[in-house]
């Protein structure tokens, strides 16, 4: 079941540009979390952003959190090549305690 | 060194098979899952637990099965009655809460011969 869509699947951008991945879910919702997976990797929690809560901001990433519009998201400033990877966004289910569930991710590609 | 470990790397399997994938935390964690990866398709939970002796099923179940018996370990089998296991498999665990911040293995490549 899906819950979280990212958008867009794939973004390739050129070093020191700004990257924006959004998600979009359907339920209500506790907290929603963005992870990174290098390929053939594991996934890396970045941040979490609760429902209460509009943006977070961890170095050079900046969340927002639009609970009417039920969409998040990620902006990364001044990329760098190791910055690419795939983005995942997940959330938990009806606002329940109740297992992750993940979007399809963004592919970023940066360029050097 | 605190961490979550899933062994092996890579898995080959021969139709007909069962395979066991392992997942041992030392991060003291109760919750664990495990999920499947396919290429365009982000993860899908298979099965998770929040403590010992203790498991549910998540979306596709089907074709797996899993143990808890102790807190550290959560092994995942992959049945024969899985007709498509080729897949990078994935195991985490969380300290707390179904929903809270997730930490994951280095990932099993499982390839059907």
């Amino acid at each position: 079941s899906q819950q979280g869509e990212e958008d867009p699947q794939a973004l390739s951008i050129q070093e020191g540009e700004n990257a924006t991945m959004n998600c979009s879910y359907k339920t209500s919702i506790n907290n929603l979390q963005w992870y990174r997976q290098n390929s053939g990797r594991g996934l890396v929690h970045l941040i979490l952003i609760r429902s209460n809560e509009r943006e977070k901001h961890s170095g050079r990433l900046r969340v927002t959190l639009d609970t009417s519009k039920k969409s998040s998201s990620l902006l990364i400033t001044a990329s760098r090549a190791a910055d690419t990877a795939s983005y995942f966004c997940a959330t938990d289910r009806n606002s329940g305690n109740t297992p992750l569930v993940f979007g399809k991710g963004t592919r970023l590609s940066v360029i050097a | 060194d605190g961490g979550i470990t899933q062994s092996p790397k890579y898995l080959f399997r021969k139709e007909g098979q069962n395979v066991t994938l392992s997942c041992e935390q030392n991060l003291n964690h109760d919750a664990m899952y495990w999920y499947r990866q396919d290429p365009g398709q982000g993860l899908r939970l298979i099965y998770y637990s929040q403590i010992v002796n203790d498991f549910q099923k998540g979306d596709i179940a089907e074709g797996y099965s899993v143990s808890r018996e102790k807190k550290e370990s959560f092994p995942l089998t992959v049945t024969s009655a899985q007709k498509n296991p080729t897949a990078f498999y994935l195991c985490a665990s969380s300290m707390r809460g179904l929903a809270t911040e997730a930490f994951f293995g280095q990932g099993t490549r499982l390839t059907v011969v």
